[in-house]
């Protein structure tokens, strides 16, 4: 299986920072990276698809970046509604694995 | 837009059959482009991928190692649904299970996720 390793696992920030998530698999997965938020009690959203794409209604503010086994997700300005849990997942093979989470919490 | 209606019990014996339901709104289960998965998510095991349904001419499975002497995922064309059967449940399979459907094609992805129903195993 593909191991996927996120950093941080927690990260604090404050309102209008800019934050970046990374992601590195255990082994080239060319551009097969999805990234997702979710929020508690809540399932999670798609954010972005093939490491790069915004899937449709997500602002512009979430980039994702990368390709082979290092990747990032890179929020530019936080507002309020993005303190969540950011998961990196892979598409390249099944079985289909994910990233342990980053959790982002309010400083 | 697709959504993911999820049934099914909230608690289930040790050693009885975990049993869950996933009903499609807004698209097929027969799809093309589509993957119908299974995935749970525990603070021991994070998120994990259990399983997925999809057709192409016929029908195909494919099954996580972990649990695969255990699942059974099937899709229901009459009712455009899919469910999930995990047999000899132990406290270890408790967890919240989501269905989600993966758009398939030059790149896959997971949306949307169903509403997530916490199965507690217990007696």
């Amino acid at each position: 299986d593909i191991q996927m390793t996120q950093s941080p696992s927690s990260l604090s920030a404050s309102v209008g920072d800019r934050v970046t998530i990374t992601c590195r698999a255990s082994q080239s997965i060319t551009r097969y990276l999805n990234w997702y938020q979710q929020k508690p009690g809540k399932a999670p959203q798609l954010l972005i698809y093939a490491a790069s794409s915004l899937q449709s209604g997500v602002p512009s503010r979430f980039t994702g970046f990368g390709s082979g086994t290092n990747f990032s997700l890179t929020i530019s300005s936080l507002q309020p509604e993005d303190f969540a849990s950011y998961f990196c997942q892979q598409s390249y093979i099944a079985p289909r694995t994910f990233g342990q989470g980053t959790k982002l919490e309010i400083k | 837009q697709v959504q993911l209606q999820q049934s099914g019990p909230g608690l289930v014996k040790p050693s009885q059959t975990l049993s869950l339901t996933c009903a499609i709104s807004g698209d097929s289960v027969s799809s093309n482009d589509a993957a119908w998965n299974w995935i749970r998510q525990s603070p021991s095991r994070g998120l994990e991928w259990l399983g997925r349904t999809y057709y192409r001419s016929h029908w195909y499975n494919d099954y996580a190692v972990s649990v695969e002497s255990r699942i059974t995922i099937n899709a229901d064309t009459s009712k455009n649904q899919f469910s999930l059967q995990l047999n000899s449940v132990t406290p270890e399979d408790t967890a919240v299970y989501y269905c989600v459907k993966e758009k398939t094609g030059h790149y896959d992805w997971l949306d949307p996720w169903g509403q997530g129903t916490l199965v507690t195993v217990s007696s």
